[in-house]
């Protein structure tokens, strides 16, 4: 079935310093979406992107869709002790299902 | 903002036993779904729900669970005979119309298995 890892699992950075968090599909995606996880908390949406090559960015955070549409990005410049938590990549897993990537804890330390 | 409401926040519960876990969804979302995060671990789909019936289910979704919405407003996943496997994390979703739309998550309820 699809897979969808993420690298690096853990990232402990320090405030100011950046930080980048890798998604790749064993298969094709329509679109990626992502999600942030606070400790204790549940998903929240961040972004969704759909065309091949396409860059979004939300203010810190800059989010890359591979050309051929099988892996993504994000990025976050000069993290902040706000950005704690485990970032999800999400693909279509068939129907309206999602298939969420392995995530990447990031921890920041002042 | 609306949003994703779940009970209780925290179920324990001994094997064997039956569990219903119970969420609102979004008043106007048409999709529903249930996932499952094992401590420390990534999230799992379950199943999805439109049009008052399972749309899509995962391997873990076995005769073990299931899924109702008995009312115009709740979306219930219940797991009877429980295991302690079944210790996780379990959070219910939403979506509005039309396909990847982005997902509501409630705040998740804790089930733990005695």
């Amino acid at each position: 079935g699809q897979q969808v890892m993420q690298i690096p699992q853990y990232q402990h950075v320090q405030e100011g310093e950046d930080f980048t968090t890798y998604c790749n599909s064993s298969t094709t995606l329509s679109n990626i979406q992502w999600y942030k996880q606070r400790p204790g908390g549940h998903p929240v949406f961040l972004i969704q992107l759909v065309k091949s090559g396409e860059v979004k960015k939300q203010k810190r955070l800059t989010f890359q869709f591979g050309e051929a549409k099988k892996n993504s990005s994000l990025h976050i410049t000069a993290t902040q002790t706000t950005d704690v938590g485990t970032y999800f990549c999400a693909g279509p897993g068939g129907g309206n299902k999602l298939t969420f990537g392995t995530g990447t804890q990031l921890k920041v330390e002042l | 903002e609306p949003e994703v409401t779940q009970t209780p926040s925290h179920q324990v519960t001994q094997m064997g036993q039956e569990v219903i876990l119970r969420c609102v969804p979004i008043s106007n979302h048409l999709y529903f779904y249930w996932y499952r995060q094992i401590l420390g671990q990534k999230v799992e789909f379950l199943v999805s729900f439109y049009n008052n019936e399972i749309s899509e289910k995962s391997e873990i979704f076995d005769d073990q669970f299931s899924v109702e919405r008995p009312d115009g407003s709740n979306f219930t996943l219940k797991i009877r005979s429980t295991k302690l496997e079944d210790s996780a994390m379990y959070f219910c979703a939403s979506s509005g119309d039309g396909s990847n739309q982005p997902q509501h998550f409630g705040d998740g309820t804790r089930l733990s298995i005695l």
